[in-house]
């Protein structure tokens, strides 16, 4: 079965960065693209951007525009996001999730990224 | 830039049916999705492309679209179907999900 597995919980100081990993298992991993969605507390879902994992183009949302990036590794079935120059407004649940038909089909479990001095 | 509108809550008794309706316009001929999101969980799709549903959810969730308005319709609601429902389009103009603005559904 699909399963997406992410990286563990970060806390982080403000200006740092912070990268999360999204392992794919149960499906071949370069043929579908993985959207990067994120949550604050109380508020709905964020989509942040895109990577196709077989021709790796990309695409992110303007709003983070120079400080994401997202990258991946087929031999490992995994993919990426780098967020760089983190201020307290990007504390959130980070998911990754795997298209299918224009949906967001399947769900990692999120990680919580926390950013405070 | 493209809004999808819901209504913030819609509360409904135990074995009633809850309607939770999303807004765009037109969808710009774009499929849409729902999703349910309970408290410290991932969300999970529980219709796509209008009205499909993904193996393993109840009949009792089904999706129609009209026009300008596609709904979520949850049959003989229980108390397990207490959460925050989304709903979703891919803009392909601007190549990215649009997510609604979230419905929370309460089970009296």
């Amino acid at each position: 079965q699909v399963q997406l597995v992410q990286s563990g919980a970060e806390v982080k100081k403000p200006g740092a960065s912070v990268r999360v990993s999204c392992k794919a298992s149960g499906y071949t991993f370069i043929s579908y693209t993985i959207h990067w969605v994120r949550q604050a507390p109380g508020q709905g879902p964020e989509w942040m951007g895109w990577i196709n994992a077989g021709n790796v183009n990309t695409k992110y949302s303007q709003k983070f525009q120079g400080r994401l990036t997202f990258t991946r590794d087929t031999s490992a079935s995994t993919a990426y996001m780098d967020l760089r120059r983190l201020t307290s407004e990007d504390t959130a649940v980070y998911y990754c999730a795997r298209d299918s038909r224009a949906a967001a089909a399947y769900w990692g479990q999120g990680t919580l990224v926390t950013v405070s001095s | 830039s493209y809004v999808l509108t819901q209504p913030p809550s819609v509360s409904v008794a135990p074995g009633q049916t809850a309607r939770i309706t999303c807004g765009g316009n037109n969808f710009r001929g774009n499929s849409v999705h729902w999703y349910q999101q309970k408290p410290g969980q991932a969300p999970v799709l529980v219709v796509y492309v209008d009205t499909d549903r993904p193996s393993g959810i109840p009949e009792r969730f089904s999706g129609s679209k009209s026009g300008n308005t596609a709904t979520l319709t949850i049959s003989r609601v229980e108390a397990g179907d207490e959460a925050d429902y989304y709903c979703q389009v891919w803009d392909s103009s601007s190549e990215q999900y649009v997510f609604g603005t979230g419905t929370q559904v309460t089970v009296l």
